[in-house]
């Protein structure tokens, strides 16, 4: 089945840093979502976006499906981003998720 | 809030038991996923309804079988249960197969 990898495993930021996540997939795909998953275990929907960029406040995606890799950007981080930030990817009728980042924003 | 509600939220049972979790999707969506979230399997998919019909499988064990009712809340019977499928299992939901999912809150299942 299609492989999903994600970098880097994990992210230590300053308040106010940037950062960038990255999501390799191993073959074509025909969705892709970026979820957060906040401290509390709840998995929050971010993005849809199986090809093109979008953008939603301080944070904005971009998958350029051709070379199989999503980013996501974070700008201007605050705490309440820390948790863990999977990347998921539909292919065949069936869904994988990576491994996540997990992010640490420290005060 | 996602619209997506899951009952119970924590449910701690026995091995060999069978358990129920259940879930009710947004307004408006026909297809409902569930999934299991374990320390060393990760997030996993294990299977899609989609208006009353199974439409996608993952991995989901043969102990485990889901339905999908005529109002559209979903069940995932869980039964012979193993220490293994202590876990977090996720209901979500989506308008159509495979657009945008919004999950719930989880059941967290501990086996003792």
């Amino acid at each position: 089945g299609i492989q999903v990898e994600q970098s880097p495993p994990d992210l230590i930021l300053q308040e106010g840093a940037n950062s960038t996540l990255r999501c390799n997939f191993s073959d074509s795909v025909n969705n892709l979502q970026w979820f957060h998953q906040n401290p509390w275990g709840q998995l929050i929907n971010l993005f849809y976006i199986p090809s093109g960029t979008k953008q939603n406040g301080r944070l904005s995606a971009t998958t350029v499906a051709t070379e199989r890799y999503s980013l996501l950007y974070i700008s201007s981080s605050q705490t309440t981003d820390s948790g863990v930030y999977f990347c998921a990817v539909v292919n065949n009728n069936d869904m994988r998720f990576g491994a996540g980042t997990r992010l640490t924003v420290k005060p | 809030d996602s619209g997506v509600t899951q009952t119970p939220k924590h449910l701690i049972t026995a091995t060999g038991q069978r358990v129920t979790l259940r879930c009710s999707p947004r307004s408006g969506d026909l297809s409902v996923y569930w999934y299991q979230q374990s320390l060393d399997q990760g997030l996993q998919f294990l299977i899609q309804y989609y208006n009353g019909e199974e439409r996608a499988k993952g991995n989901i064990l043969e102990r485990f079988s889901a339905q999908q009712f005529p109002d559209l809340h979903s069940e995932l019977n869980l039964s012979s249960l193993e220490l293994g499928d202590s876990a977090l299992y996720f209901c979500a939901s989506s308008p159509g197969p495979w657009y945008e999912q919004y999950f719930g809150p989880g059941t967290r299942l501990t086996v003792t």
